[in-house]
């Protein structure tokens, strides 16, 4: 099935530094979700995108809808170890559609 | 509150046995998702249920791949005669209205593994 392309697969960072992944697809997406996941559990969401262009902030998190529907961006700063997890991006097409498309994730690990 | 609950949690199966698989939605919860998840990737959607309506199972891999959500609650994913390419975690989600996917409230999945 599709998935969106998730950048980078995986990232080592000091504690305290600031960390950003992104996500690209060819298609248009109405909403972008971010969730993260912890290892035997299942993805807790963090941020909701509804518009294109914007911005939002839970937090440390902030992410951004691209303008163009087809990416978006998580950031991170002053990571700090319970940070460590896999961090999905998800995208939604249509306010027709129930279904989520997701990425192959973006492993962080925290170094303290 | 308890969120949903899935069980068991892990699963050993020999090749060409059936599973069930279930899932406890978050109570008063409209809507139900099934989700895939290979090692190493991101889930994917299998089937999607409104009360006890299955509305989309655009999702599941093959006719072996059976849910239902007979009376609106608890919803049984079954596999038939499993095959190791089945080797997956099956997640279970809900959401109190079927239209806004931001609040789908996953639980800790089923580790599916086909010797």
């Amino acid at each position: 099935g599709q998935q969106l392309n998730q950048s980078p697969q995986s990232m080592f960072i000091q504690e305290g530094e600031d960390v950003s992944m992104n996500c690209t697809s060819s298609s248009i997406f109405n909403t972008w979700l971010w969730y993260k996941q912890d290892p035997g559990e299942g993805p807790v969401l963090l941020i909701a995108l509804y518009k294109a262009g914007e911005l939002t902030s839970n937090g440390r998190l902030t992410a951004q809808f691209g303008i163009t529907r087809k990416d978006s961006f998580l950031n991170i700063s002053a990571s700090i170890p319970s940070d460590v997890g896999i961090y999905f991006c998800a995208g939604r097409s249509g306010a027709g559609s129930y279904q989520l498309t997701f990425g192959k994730g973006t492993k962080l690990s925290v170094i303290p | 509150g308890a969120g949903v609950s899935q069980s068991p949690r892990y699963k050993v199966a020999k090749r060409g046995q059936d599973v069930a698989l279930r899932c406890d939605p978050i109570s008063g919860h409209v809507s139900l998702f099934w989700y895939q998840q290979a090692l190493g990737q991101g889930p994917e959607f299998l089937t999607y249920f409104q009360n006890e309506a299955q509305l989309d199972k655009s999702g599941l891999p093959s006719d072996r791949f059976f849910a239902e959500r007979p009376e609106g609650s608890v919803s049984t994913l079954k596999i038939q005669r499993t095959q190791q390419e089945d080797s997956a975690v099956y997640l279970c989600a809900s959401s109190l209205a079927g239209d806004f996917p931001l609040t789908q409230y996953f639980g800790p999945g089923t580790r599916l593994l086909v010797l």
